[in-house]
């Protein structure tokens, strides 16, 4: 059965304190990962699209990495709008229509 | 604006009373979806349809039935809503070569 796990569940961190958010998955034939950025109250937002391991995909303070078993979200100098819930989710070959979603890290920046 | 729509953003309903949430979207997308968040569940998958007239379970389907009769709009139907459906409920959408889905802003449904 394919799936996603999120870790931490929460973070708190300073503003300019650097970390990673991780999320781990077992599918059989990856066929993409995705980050997406939900702020309390709407839908999740897309950020990256990672194919392959050793794929790294920047924007801002965001960078995404990939192995043949986790997912890396790293946040640089962290920045109080960076506040939301971080969603990991993947897409398997065999299921390429459906996206098996994880449980999220609730990511709060303290000024 | 390109955005997907949904309706309402809230609704409080009983038990047994037949309801229609309505997604449309403006982007000429082939595929549109729908899914429900719980706390400590995630986003899990109810249905799916890859163009008009072509529908597909996800991983929760039971209770809920979809149409899709024109490109843009993929209502979800819940002919006798209980309890257990009370949940955060989103619309996706994505066009067939990328696979990139864009959300809409949730219907936060309570069944009493």
């Amino acid at each position: 059965e394919d799936q996603v796990t999120q870790s931490p569940e929460a973070l708190r961190l300073q503003e300019g304190e650097s970390s990673s958010l991780n999320c781990s998955y077992t599918v059989s034939g990856l066929r993409g990962l995705f980050w997406y950025r939900q702020d309390p109250g709407k839908g999740p937002e897309f950020l990256f699209t990672l194919y392959s391991a050793g794929e790294e995909k920047e924007k801002e303070r965001l960078k995404a990495t990939l192995t043949k078993k986790e997912s890396f979200l790293h946040i640089t100098a962290p920045k109080p709008e960076d506040s939301a819930t971080y969603l990991c989710a993947v897409q398997a070959y065999n299921t390429g229509n459906q996206f098996y979603f994880g449980t999220g890290t609730s990511l709060t920046v303290i000024p | 604006e390109a955005q997907v729509t949904q309706n309402p953003r809230y609704l409080i309903t009983v038990t047994g009373k037949k309801l229609t949430v309505t997604c449309s979207q403006n982007m000429n997308h082939e595929y549109m979806s729908w899914y429900r968040q719980d706390p400590g569940l995630g986003l899990r998958q109810i249905y799916y349809s890859m163009n008009v007239e072509v529908t597909d379970k996800g991983d929760v389907p039971e209770g809920y039935k979809v149409s899709r009769k024109e490109k843009r709009n993929f209502p979800l139907i819940l002919e006798s809503p209980s309890p257990n459906q009370t949940s955060l409920y989103f619309c996706a959408s994505r066009t067939g070569g990328d696979e990139k889905l864009f959300f809409g802003s949730g219907t936060q449904l309570s069944v009493l």
